[in-house]
């Protein structure tokens, strides 16, 4: 069974940085990409960053694309998501995804519970 | 970026009826879309992939149609379970994203 769990968020002010994480198991890990999502408080999901497989490739929304940084540990079967230079409209609960196909990078089958990151001073 | 505008924004419904919610792209995204549940608190669950595949374990009353840019979610028989908000998203490029969402609502 797939499982994804996300764990490290917080409350950080404004300007501070924060690292979640997401755990991962029941599948080949490095054989799919990831992704980050986030939803606000009453808002819809919007997607965040995504990362291929092995690693090499990425890519970010706009709105933290410079600040935000994905990354993965295969060997741990560990997402991650490095987010410096938080600002309020970052507060959101944030969820890591497993893309349905290996090697595709289109729809979610599986989702974390997601980990709530609140920023404000 | 791709933008996806859905209709209705909340629908409410008695069991047993149909429900249709519509998503419309803004460019041509091919079959490149997806249609999710979220129900409270918990995160989205997918339901249709590449515009009218069923993911595996979604009851067979749910099911989705394509027209060029327009898509359809259709839930043939409502039941009390169906109480969420829906959201189609386009994977045909980056950034994905998503409609607003439609909230259903049992009458």
């Amino acid at each position: 069974e797939v499982q994804l769990s996300e764990f490290g968020g917080g409350l950080i002010q404004p300007g501070g940085s924060l690292r979640v994480s997401c755990a991962a198991s029941g599948f080949t890990f490095s054989t799919y990409a990831m992704s980050w999502f986030r939803q606000a408080p009453g808002k819809g999901p919007e997607w965040v960053s995504d990362i291929s497989g092995s690693g090499d490739n990425t890519n970010y929304a706009d709105s933290v694309k410079g600040r935000f940084t994905i990354s993965r540990d295969n060997s741990k079967n560990t997402l991650y998501l490095q987010m410096n230079g938080l600002r309020d409209d970052d507060t959101a609960i944030y969820y890591c995804a497993k893309t349905k196909a290996s090697g595709g990078r289109d729809w979610f089958d599986s989702w974390g519970q997601g980990t709530l990151v609140t920023v404000s001073s | 970026d791709i933008q996806m505008t859905q209709s209705p924004s909340s629908v409410s419904a008695s069991v047993g009826d149909r429900v249709t919610i519509n998503c419309r792209a803004s460019q041509d995204i091919s079959r490149w879309l997806a249609w999710y549940q979220q129900k409270p608190g918990k995160a989205p669950k997918l339901l249709i992939y590449a515009a009218s595949s069923l993911q595996g374990g979604v009851p067979s009353r749910f099911s989705a149609t394509e027209s060029g840019t327009n898509f359809t979610l259709t839930i043939s028989s409502l039941q009390p379970e169906d109480l969420a908000t829906y959201y189609c998203q386009q994977a045909y490029s980056f950034p994905i994203t998503f409609g607003q969402g439609t909230r259903l609502y049992i009458k």
